[in-house]
C-alpha cells in the first residue's frame, strides 16, 4: 500500500517565526515530491518540487529531502498571515501519479 | 504559463440528472489529465487518469460508468456524472500534466463545485 502522511494540525505559527510542515512516505524507491498550498475552497497551488536528497530552496521555502528515512519536510520562514492554508505533500510512487497525503492546517497568528 | 481552467466553476443540479464538467489546458497540450474528487476536510481522491486518445484508467471503487471521462484532445477533459445524486455532491478538480512521466509537474484548475439537491 503506497501511503503518504502528514500530521492534520491545525499547527499554529507567530507571523515571523518559522513553519515546519513534515509528510512520511511509505516507499523508499519513490522518486518525485510535491508541496502544494491549497487555500480554503480552492484547489491545488504547486509551490515545491523536490527530487534529491537534501535540501532546495526557494524564496522564503526549503523542501527537504531524506530518502533514507522516507521524509519530506517544508520549512516556511519569515511566515505571513498569507501563509495560512492547507499543505500537501504529494508523492510519485513510480506510479506516474500522484499520491496525496491528508494535508496539514497551518495558521499563521498575527 | 500552464493555466488549467474547468467549466462550470459551480453547478447546483436535481437528483438523477447528468452533469458535464469541462478541463481545458489553455497554454499547453496536457498529454495526461487527472480527475480528482475533494470532500470536505479532506484530502484529493484521484478518480481516474486519462491521456488523450484513449480510455481513461479508473481508480479502484469509481464507478467508471457513473463517471464518465472522455479526453478527445491534447486540451480538453470532460467528466459527466451520470443520474448524479446528493452523496456525489463534491468540489472535484482536474490537473493536467505536458508528459507522462511522474517527475512533469501536475497544474490543477479552479476546480468545480457540485451540489446534488
Amino acid at each position: 500500500q503506497k501511503e503518504v502522511e502528514q500530521n492534520s494540525g491545525p499547527l499554529s505559527v507567530p507571523e515571523g517565526a518559522i513553519a515546519s510542515l513534515n509528510c512520511t512516505y511509505s516507499d523508499r524507491g519513490s522518486q518525485s515530491f510535491f508541496w502544494y498550498r491549497q487555500y480554503s475552497g480552492k484547489s491545488p497551488e504547486l509551490i515545491m518540487s523536490i527530487y534529491s536528497n537534501g535540501d532546495k530552496e526557494d524564496g522564503r521555502l526549503t523542501a527537504q529531502l531524506n530518502k533514507a528515512s522516507q521524509y519530506v519536510s517544508l520549512l516556511i520562514r519569515d511566515s505571513q498571515p498569507s501563509d495560512s492554508a492547507t499543505y500537501l505533500c504529494a508523492v510519485d510512487f513510480g506510479n506516474e501519479k500522484l499520491t496525496f497525503g491528508t494535508g496539514t492546517r497551518l495558521t499563521i497568528i498575527p | 504559463g500552464a493555466v488549467v481552467s474547468q467549466h462550470p466553476s459551480w453547478v447546483i443540479c436535481k437528483s438523477g440528472t447528468s452533469v458535464k464538467i469541462e478541463c481545458r489546458s489553455l497554454d499547453f497540450q496536457a498529454t495526461t489529465m487527472f480527475w480528482y474528487r475533494q470532500f470536505p476536510k479532506q484530502s484529493l481522491m484521484l478518480m481516474a487518469t486519462s491521456n488523450e486518445g484513449s480510455k481513461a484508467t479508473y481508480e479502484q471503487g469509481v464507478e467508471k460508468d457513473k463517471f464518465l471521462i472522455n479526453h478527445a484532445s491534447l486540451t480538453l477533459s470532460t467528466l459527466t456524472v451520470t443520474s448524479a445524486h446528493p452523496e456525489d455532491s463534491s468540489f472535484y478538480i482536474c490537473s493536467a500534466r505536458a508528459g507522462t512521466s511522474g517527475t512533469d509537474t501536475q497544474y490543477f484548475g479552479p476546480g468545480t463545485r457540485l451540489t446534488v439537491l
